[in-house]
Parts: C-alpha cells; sequence; structure tokens
C-alpha cells in the first residue's frame, strides 16, 4: 500500500492568511502525528491522535495552531493568522498502534511571505 | 525543546569508510530510534533499541545503548554514496501513555560520502 502522503508538497502564503495542511496516514494506522521542522534543525513534536482524539497536544506552540482527524484516518493541521515565523516544514507519521514505530510522509514546506 | 546533542554536526567520508555518529540525550528513555533524512525531505526509520538493549544490528547498521551514559551511536560500515543524508536520533521518554511515535529528536548528523 502507499505511505503517508501529504498535500500540498509546497505551500507559500502571505502573512495573516489562514492555511490548511493534509495528511493521509497508512491504511489501518491508527496513530497519527504532526512534526515541525525548521531549517538545520530536527523536527519537533506538534500532536499526536490515538484514532479521532488529540492524545497529546502539548507541542503546539499557540492558539493559532489547531489540528484534526474527525473520521480517525486523514488529518489537518490548521494555520490561523500566519506569521514569517511559521515557515518550515511540516511532518506527518502514522504508525499501526502507538507502541510501533512512525512513518513520516514527504512533507510540506510551508513559506509565509 | 530539542532532547540532546549528536555528534559531530557533519561527516564528510570516502565510500567504503565507516561512518559512526553519536547522540546524547537527557531523560529516561523506553527507547530510542535513528532515523535518516534525505535532502530536509520525509524521515525513514532505520532501527529501534530499547532501553534494555545495548546492541542491535541491521544490515550495514549497528546501533549501541548505553543508558549510564545516556547515549547511543549509530555505525555504518562500508559506506556508499547513497548513505550521503542528514541522520537523527530521536528518543521517547519512559512514561506513561508512552507512543513509540511521539519522539524528541536532536538536531542531526549530516553524513556526506564521497565516491
Amino acid at each position: 500500500g502507499a505511505g503517508v502522503s501529504q498535500t500540498p508538497s509546497n505551500k507559500v502564503t502571505e502573512k495573516g492568511k489562514y492555511v490548511e495542511l493534509r495528511c493521509d496516514p497508512i491504511s489501518g494506522h491508527t496513530a497519527l502525528y504532526w512534526y515541525r521542522q525548521s531549517l538545520g534543525q530536527g523536527p519537533e513534536f506538534l500532536i499526536y491522535f490515538q484514532g479521532t482524539g488529540a492524545a497529546d497536544d502539548s507541542g503546539l506552540p499557540n492558539d493559532r495552531f489547531f489540528a484534526v482527524r474527525p473520521e480517525g484516518s486523514v488529518s489537518t493541521l490548521k494555520i490561523q493568522r500566519t506569521e514569517r515565523g511559521d515557515s518550515a516544514m511540516y511532518l506527518c507519521a502514522s504508525s499501526h498502534d502507538r507502541y510501533t514505530e512512525a512513518f513520516f510522509g514527504q512533507g510540506t514546506r510551508l513559506t509565509v511571505v | 525543546s530539542q532532547q540532546g546533542e549528536e555528534d559531530p554536526q557533519a561527516l564528510s567520508i570516502q565510500e567504503g569508510e565507516n561512518a559512526t555518529m553519536n547522540c546524547s540525550y537527557k531523560t529516561s528513555i523506553n527507547n530510542l530510534q535513528w532515523y535518516r533524512q534525505n535532502s530536509g525531505r520525509g524521515l525513514v526509520h532505520l532501527i529501534l533499541i530499547r532501553s534494555n538493549e545495548r546492541e542491535k544490528h541491521s544490515g550495514r547498521l549497528r546501533v549501541t545503548l548505553d543508558t549510564s551514559k545516556k547515549s547511543s551511536s549509530l555505525l555504518i560500515t562500508a559506506s556508499r554514496a547513497a548513505d550521503t543524508a542528514s541522520y537523527f536520533c530521536a528518543t521517547v521518554p519512559n512514561a506513561g501513555g508512552t507512543s513509540y511515535g511521539k519522539l524528541t529528536f536532536g538536531q542531526g548528523t549530516i553524513l556526506t560520502v564521497h565516491p
């Protein structure tokens, strides 16, 4: 089957705009994770879903960031009132369950101008 | 915030040589994982070592874990140009609600293998 799919692969938006980033996990994977990676750094955890619910959202930097997974499959990361500092690679990963390793998508590179 | 440090930050070697990368971390862990990233895109899982394990092998990869020193190393033997990538260690804390995908990454080592 297909791996984790993220769309779009690149997104350029103007400061202050709203953006949505989509993640299609591997079919049957119950756990889904979002990470953010700035240039030259390792990825930083944002939020983790187990099924439809956010099991841990401790990494979301502020209330402009929100994520949903309404049917326990596809997830959307939403960023309101984007700022230039939000520019980064946003990575999604999924795993069969919480006790197995995660598989990453190719990421969405977000640039806020 | 990053869990720890990786050493070296960059490593340049010739094809056929071995490459060793080190990782240190700060808190008690359930397991430690190594990932590879090509050209700043998606990460590929390489190997997972649990806190009660000391060494693990997978093909040309050898990972060691020393929980007393809170450190791990990744050895790539007989390197190839295709091994050129960034390598990250990532830890899963030893805490309630552990999830193997909720990772704290280091800053990575950039490995360049010259043909």
